[in-house]
């Protein structure tokens, strides 16, 4: 079956636009997280859907970004009136139902490289 | 406040020779730990876990190890090949009143070179 899928690979917008990234999860997968690495950082969080409801968006940076998922499937990234220090590459991943004696391994996407100039 | 830390950025090994990834953390409430790598331009693949209730786990050429008094993690690779040069993430994630939701916190990533 297919895995992770993101939409672009690349963007380059000028600073002040807004994007829209999307995410295809694994099918089956109810769990969907969103996640950006910035140059020579790791991986930092920055929101969780179960389903279609987002219990725990702390990680998100700014009240410019937001995030929806519909079906319990894809999910949009929105970042509004982009800012330089947007730029990063964004990660979805997704995973199974959660059993917590099995932890969380997760299923990643290839990114979208996010360049705001 | 960086709760996973790798303090390597970097590390080369020699092709046939042991490669040893290690990391750190501060949460003691961490109870799964992960290995991820990753080739440029491609997402983080999973590679290797633990549980908190065990210290070692192997799998092939890869075996983490845990000690949870150390609030330390390493990942041995056994013989390292050059298809194994990548950058490597440690994460963790823990439970939360046993309705947990998998959130990985992760290391900076070391990046290993393997040489033929």
């Amino acid at each position: 079956g297919a895995g992770v899928s993101q939409s672009p690979s690349n963007k380059v917008t000028e600073k002040g636009k807004d994007v829209e990234l999307r995410c295809d999860p694994i099918s089956g997968h109810t769990a969907l997280y969103w996640y950006r690495q910035s140059l020579g950082q790791g991986l930092e969080f920055l929101i969780y859907f179960q389903g279609n409801s987002a219990p725990d968006k702390s990680g998100l940076p700014s009240d410019r970004f937001s995030a929806e998922r519909t079906g319990g499937s894809v999910s949009t990234l929105t970042i509004q009136r982009t800012q330089q220090e947007d730029s990063a590459v964004y990660l979805c991943a997704s995973s199974p139902i959660f059993s917590g004696t099995s932890g969380s391994k997760q299923y990643f996407g290839p990114g979208t490289r996010l360049t705001v100039t | 406040d960086q709760q996973v830390k790798q303090n390597s950025p970097s590390l080369s090994v020699q092709e046939g020779r042991i490669s040893i990834l290690n990391c750190d953390y501060t949460n003691s409430m961490f109870d799964y730990f992960l290995w991820y790598k990753k080739y440029p331009a491609e997402g983080p693949t999973f590679l290797i876990s633990i549980s908190s209730i065990k210290d070692k786990n192997e799998d092939g050429r890869f075996t983490v190890f845990l000690n949870k008094s150390a609030k330390h993690l390493s990942l041995h690779i056994v013989p390292s090949q050059p298809g194994d040069s990548a950058v490597y993430f440690c994460a963790a994630s823990f439970n939360a009143g046993g309705t947990s939701y998998g959130k990985l916190t992760f290391g900076q990533g070391t990046i290993l070179t393997v040489h033929p």
